[in-house]
C-alpha cells in the first residue's frame, strides 16, 4: 500500500527566506512523485513532478524538488520565498502501474512581507 | 479547454436530504477521481473511475455515498441521506494516462 508523509503542518516565513518542506513516501515499487499547490480558495493545481531521469526536478514560479531514492523522500526547496507562495502544498506519490494518487495531509505555508 | 467542470459549486442543503455533486472531466481523459477536503482529514480519495469503470472505492466513507459514471463525460457522487459531517469541499479530477491530475473548483457541501 502506498502511504506519504508530510513533516511540516504549518510553516511560517517572512519574504525572501529560503523554504524546504518535507515529503517521506512508501511504496513497493517504482513512482512517480508530484507536488501540487493550493492557493486560498482554489483548487489543486501541479508545482510539479518527478516521472523519471533527473532527480532535481524544476517545476514554475521557481520550485524545485530532489528526488533521493535512498531515502524515499521528494523535499520542496524554493531558494527565496514571496508573499505570492503563501498557499497549502500537497505532497502525491503514485504507483507507475497504477492511476491512483494519495495525498499528503499538506503542509499550509504563510509568508508575511 | 474548459477544464474539469464541476456543479454546484455551493450547495447548502438539511440534514436528511439526498444531495447530487456534478462532475464533467477533461475531454479525452480516461480516469476519474472524486476527492474530499476537510480541515480535519485533508484530501480523502473517494473513489476512482478508469475508462468509465469504478477501480477503488475503497475511500467511500459509507453506503450512503454513491458514485457513477454513466459515460465518459460525465459523473456524479450522490449523498442519500446526507449528514452534518459531509460537509466539506468535494473535487473532482480527471487525467489520460500517467500525465498529472488536473482538479475541478471543487463543490463546497454545507450540511446543517
Amino acid at each position: 500500500a502506498q502511504s506519504v508523509s508530510q513533516h511540516n503542518h504549518h510553516v511560517i516565513l517572512s519574504e525572501a527566506a529560503s523554504l524546504e518542506l518535507g515529503c517521506n513516501y512508501s511504496y513497493g515499487g517504482t513512482v512517480n512523485l508530484f507536488w501540487y499547490v493550493q492557493y486560498p480558495g482554489q483548487h489543486l493545481q501541479l508545482l510539479l513532478k518527478y516521472f523519471s531521469g533527473d532527480p532535481l526536478v524544476k517545476g514554475i514560479k521557481g520550485f524545485e524538488a530532489e528526488f533521493i531514492k535512498s531515502k524515499f523522500s521528494f523535499n520542496l526547496r524554493k531558494p527565496s520565498v514571496q508573499w505570492s507562495d503563501t498557499a497549502e502544498y500537497f505532497c502525491a506519490p503514485r504507483g507507475t502501474n497504477t492511476d491512483k494518487l494519495i495525498f499528503g495531509t499538506g503542509t499550509r505555508l504563510q509568508v508575511f512581507p | 479547454d474548459a477544464g474539469v467542470i464541476q456543479s454546484p459549486r455551493h450547495e447548502v442543503t438539511e440534514m436528511g436530504q439526498e444531495v447530487t455533486l456534478r462532475c464533467k472531466p477533461i475531454s479525452g481523459h480516461n480516469s476519474l477521481f472524486w476527492y474530499r477536503q476537510t480541515m480535519m482529514r485533508g484530501l480523502e480519495l473517494l473513489i476512482y473511475f478508469n475508462n468509465n469503470v469504478p477501480i477503488d472505492d475503497s475511500g467511500m466513507p459509507e453506503d450512503r455515498f454513491s458514485a457513477k459514471m454513466p459515460n465518459a463525460s460525465f459523473s456524479t457522487l450522490k449523498i442519500q441521506p446526507s449528514e452534518p459531517r459531509d460537509s466539506a469541499v468535494y473535487f473532482c479530477a480527471s487525467t489520460l494516462n500517467e500525465s498529472p491530475l488536473h482538479f475541478g473548483n471543487g463543490t463546497r457541501l454545507t450540511v446543517t
